[in-house]
């Protein structure tokens, strides 16, 4: 199957502070990425889906001035975590494909 | 009504047991239905697609029922190594988002 991988998996940071998870596609291009949270003993919530080229669609509840995404290429999508606090912390998850979703690795973010 | 909802268990069966999971979604209008399995602090990873009629992966067995709105999963003569969290996933092209279920949580003991 296609491969997604995403970068770093996992970060420590203070709160405050922002962070930057990358989700690339390395052997396909994804004009359309998703991107989800998962909190302990909970299902994948989505948060948004990146559009190359185009203005991220946020779910309703995510703040997208807080979450920016970024899909500058058709391989590469962001999502920076702006001013993290500590509720934030959580499994930050990409997804990519056109009808099967290929999951990256995932993004374990602790805010202190 | 959540869109997508599962038994979030744990189902804890012997090994060799047959298990089935059940998964309802409210949105008619769905077109694609999978099953992804969701190992402890890992991604979640496709197990199968589910077709209108039905089909089969070796132990596997996922059934679709469009007029009751249901997705089903059969697993036969369980594994230890099936122990897992099994998430249900629905999409719908006018939306164009894949929904998650909460997940059902499998134990299989020895």
């Amino acid at each position: 199957g296609a491969v997604v991988s995403q970068h770093p998996s996992w970060v420590i940071c203070k709160s405050g502070t922002s962070v930057k998870i990358e989700c690339r596609s390395l052997d396909f291009q994804a004009t359309t990425m998703f991107w989800y949270r998962q909190f302990p003993k909970q299902s994948l919530m989505l948060m948004a889906t990146s559009n190359e080229g185009s203005k991220a669609t946020y779910e309703q509840g995510v703040e997208k001035d807080k979450f920016l995404i970024n899909h500058a290429s058709l391989t590469l999508s962001t999502l920076t975590v702006t001013s993290a606090h500590p509720e934030d912390s959580s499994f930050y998850i990409c997804s990519a494909g056109d009808n099967e979703q290929f999951f990256g690795p995932g993004t374990r973010l602790t805010v202190l | 009504r959540k869109e997508v909802e599962q038994d979030p268990g744990p189902f804890n069966v012997p090994e060799g047991a047959t298990v089935a999971f059940n998964c309802t979604y409210s949105n008619s209008a769905s077109q694609s239905f999978f099953w992804y399995r969701q190992d402890c602090r890992k991604e979640p990873k496709l197990l199968m697609s589910v077709y209108s009629s039905g089909n089969e992966d070796g132990r596997f067995t996922a059934q679709l029922n469009r007029a009751s709105q249901y997705i089903s999963l059969l697993i036969r003569d369980s594994k230890l190594s099936d122990s897992a969290t099994y998430l249900c996933v629905v999409f719908a092209s006018g939306t164009y988002k894949y929904i998650f279920g909460t997940g059902t949580r499998l134990k299989v003991l020895a």
